[in-house]
């Protein structure tokens, strides 16, 4: 199937800090990607929808000024959470669309811990 | 009510049986179903895609989509220990859409 590349898979950064997380389809255009947050054995929670070369559109609930999102070409999503708080610590996963299919695959996912 | 609901389990089986994993949705305009499947501290990985209703067989795993009755399901035969993780079910309506999950369901295959 198709590949997702989440990087980095893990990072540590200290509270108060930005930590910048990309994701990127490697062998096909997405025309769409999702960021998804995930708790410890929760299912996946939503973050925002992002299209190639417009602004994302965030879910309700989800500050937009604290976990921005640039989607700057077909192949690469960046999610990059600002001023990062010991609560930001969560599991974050992104997934992508084919642009000549409606299937979706995700990323290996990035390990965020704040400290 | 959620648009997909899915049985958290956990459920536990023994290695080589059938394992029935199952979904309902609500909305009747979903056309696209999946089954990923999520080990501990891992994204997603694709399993199944079905495009409206019928059945799809690939290897050990058998999905099914039955739109009268909006009821999802993934067949898993001669489960193996290698199968324990989490199966998520997601539908969504078509291009431009977001993917809605289930909660996922838990699955332990016991060697």
């Amino acid at each position: 199937g198709a590949v997702v590349s989440q990087h980095p898979s893990r990072v540590i950064c200290k509270s108060g800090t930005s930590v910048k997380i990309e994701c990127r389809s490697l062998d096909f255009q997405a025309t769409t990607m999702f960021w998804y947050r995930q708790f410890p054995k929760k299912s996946l929670m939503l973050m925002a929808t992002s299209n190639e070369g417009s602004k994302a559109t965030y879910e309700q609930g989800v500050e937009k000024d604290k976990f921005l999102i640039n989607h700057a070409s077909l192949t690469l999503s960046t999610l990059t959470v600002t001023s990062a708080h010991p609560e930001d610590s969560s599991f974050y996963i992104c997934s992508a669309r084919l642009r000549t299919a409606n299937t979706i695959y995700f990323g290996e996912g990035s390990w965020l811990t704040v400290v | 009510q959620k648009e997909v609901e899915q049985d958290p389990g956990p459920l536990s089986v023994p290695e080589g049986a059938i394992v029935s994993l199952n979904c309902t949705y609500s909305n009747s305009a979903f056309q696209y179903f999946m089954w990923y499947r999520q080990y501990s501290r891992k994204g997603p990985e694709l399993l199944m895609y079905t495009y409206s209703s019928g059945n799809k067989e690939d290897g050990r795993f058998t999905a099914q989509v039955d739109k009268s009755s909006k009821y999802i399901s993934l067949f898993i035969r001669d489960s193996q220990p290698s199968d324990s993780a989490t199966y998520l079910c997601a539908s969504y309506v078509g291009a431009g859409n977001m993917l809605t999950f289930g909660g996922g369901t838990r699955l332990m295959v016991k060697p």
